[in-house]
């Protein structure tokens, strides 16, 4: 199957830590990328790869992978990490990619 | 970089629509573009991908037959063409940048992201 499975959503407290996750059976050959998304905004890279940030997101993101189940965790969610994180991953070919039904995660 | 995309579009069901993706010159000869779309309040869907520098494209079987990538190297840009469009194709597509892997692990991620183009489908 190609579907990548997201919990719709998850909340935080203010300050503390939270980890979604992202499952799916091409992630058994396949690191994924992590997405942040704001409303009304374009997607923007927070993750990929074994636990790669790119330049500009805070180190309190990081990323991680075990068998088919990779997990994006924010330690000391901050009121701007509200928003909506998706995943991706591709098939083994290169010619499939597919995108995680998306977390919404809230900061209480 | 920045991936200028075009603007919005309103179309009738059964029209085409084409969206435009102007990247810059490293961006256009080195890296893979791929298109996006986004429903209203819906997640993120992957369509295809383009080679800008070679021209060949993939496509995900859901729009097999239906869409189609170009690009125009004078100009650094790519063209999505939706054709047979429907209510359903109302959305925003994104036009994204595949980032560079080296090694032989599978890491997809995508680094940059146009703008988004809003199509709408209306009768």
């Amino acid at each position: 199957s190609s579907e990548l499975t997201q919990d719709p959503a998850v909340s935080v407290a203010l300050g503390q830590t939270v980890r979604i996750t992202c499952q799916g059976d091409s992630l058994r050959g396949s690191f994924a990328g992590w997405y942040q998304q704001k409303p009304g905004q374009a997607p923007v890279l927070v993750m990929y790869g074994k636990n790669n940030r790119p330049s500009g997101i805070p180190a309190r993101f990081s990323g991680s992978k075990s068998g088919n189940t990779a997990s994006l965790t924010i330690t000391g969610a901050q009121a701007a990490d509200e928003a909506d994180y998706y995943c991706n991953s591709r098939d083994s070919s290169g010619n499939q990619y597919v995108f995680g039904s998306g977390t919404k995660v809230t900061v209480l | 970089v920045q991936l200028l995309q075009s603007g919005a579009e309103v179309r009738k069901p059964a029209a085409s629509v084409i969206v435009s993706c102007k990247a810059p010159s490293d961006t256009f000869n080195r890296f893979y573009l791929h298109w996006v779309r986004q429903a209203p309040g819906q997640g993120l869907e992957w369509m295809g991908k383009i080679n800008p520098s070679g021209g060949g494209a993939t496509y995900t079987e859901k729009f097999q037959g239906r869409v189609t990538m170009t690009r125009d190297t004078s100009t650094r840009t790519v063209y999505m063409e939706l054709r047979s469009l429907t209510s359903d194709d109302t959305a925003t597509y994104f036009c994204t940048r595949e980032g560079l892997v080296f090694g032989g692990a599978i890491v997809p991620y995508f680094d940059y992201w146009g703008q988004g183009s809003l199509v709408i489908v209306s009768s």
